[in-house]
């Protein structure tokens, strides 16, 4: 079964500073990937994904994430945070069988953003 | 388009009782999946329906059952609710069963006292 690890379950930057999310994945194939973020008392809004193609991947909100094989990893990067990006952030994972599939996240980051 | 809508927003039950949730996808999608996510925790699969059959199931006890109605609707059914019940419960819809992109609606908080 595959798995998503996320490193840091709280993270806090300074406004205007670089925001950096780890987020490692076991697959014995190759994997789709996903970052959605969780505001307060809201569901999951998807920040991008990775599918096939180009391993840069932008998302919305000037978000990107770098799908990289060889370290089983799909960070996510914002070159300069905003105080509306205080938010959880989940990396998760599909994992699929007979046609169907599952997504697996991981615990998630909260992310702070002080000013 | 409204995107995936969830009823209710909040609901508080007694244990040993019996709720249900619903889901409408969002318009075009005919597959949805319920996850669970407990206070502090990722979102956890329960099940997946698709052409009104449940495809895949979740790590989670046959106290938890739904149905997915011709519309692609679908609802979520716990019976004998537990104190450990309590959570954000979370539809997703897709089209044709693709895992490229879910949309989440934005849940039901099942409070159980």
């Amino acid at each position: 079964a595959q798995s998503v690890t996320q490193l840091g379950s709280h993270v806090s930057v300074s406004e205007g500073a670089l925001v950096l999310l780890r987020c490692n994945y076991s697959s014995s194939v190759p994997p789709y990937l996903f970052w959605y973020v969780q505001y307060p008392n809201q569901g999951l809004q998807l920040l991008l994904k990775y599918t096939t193609g180009a391993t840069l991947v932008k998302g919305i909100n000037g978000f990107e994430a770098e799908f990289k094989k060889s370290e089983t990893s799909f960070h996510l990067t914002k070159p300069s945070a905003h105080m509306s990006d205080a938010a959880e952030y989940f990396c998760a994972v599909s994992e699929g069988t007979s046609g169907t599939y599952k997504y697996i996240f991981g615990t998630g980051t909260r992310l702070k953003v002080l000013a | 388009d409204a995107g995936v809508t969830q009823s209710p927003t909040h609901l508080i039950k007694t244990r040993g009782q019996q709720v249900t949730l619903r889901c409408s996808p969002k318009s075009g999608h005919d597959t949805v999946s319920w996850y669970q996510q407990a206070l502090g925790q990722g979102p956890q699969f329960i099940f997946q329906y698709y052409e009104e059959e449940e495809r895949q199931r979740g790590n989670f006890p046959d106290r938890f059952s739904g149905h997915q109605f011709p519309n692609y609707s679908s609802e979520l059914n716990v019976n004998a609710l537990l104190l450990g019940d309590s959570a954000l419960y979370l539809c997703a819809s897709s089209f044709d069963r693709a895992n490229t992109e879910a949309f989440f609606g934005q849940g039901t908080r099942l409070t159980v006292v």
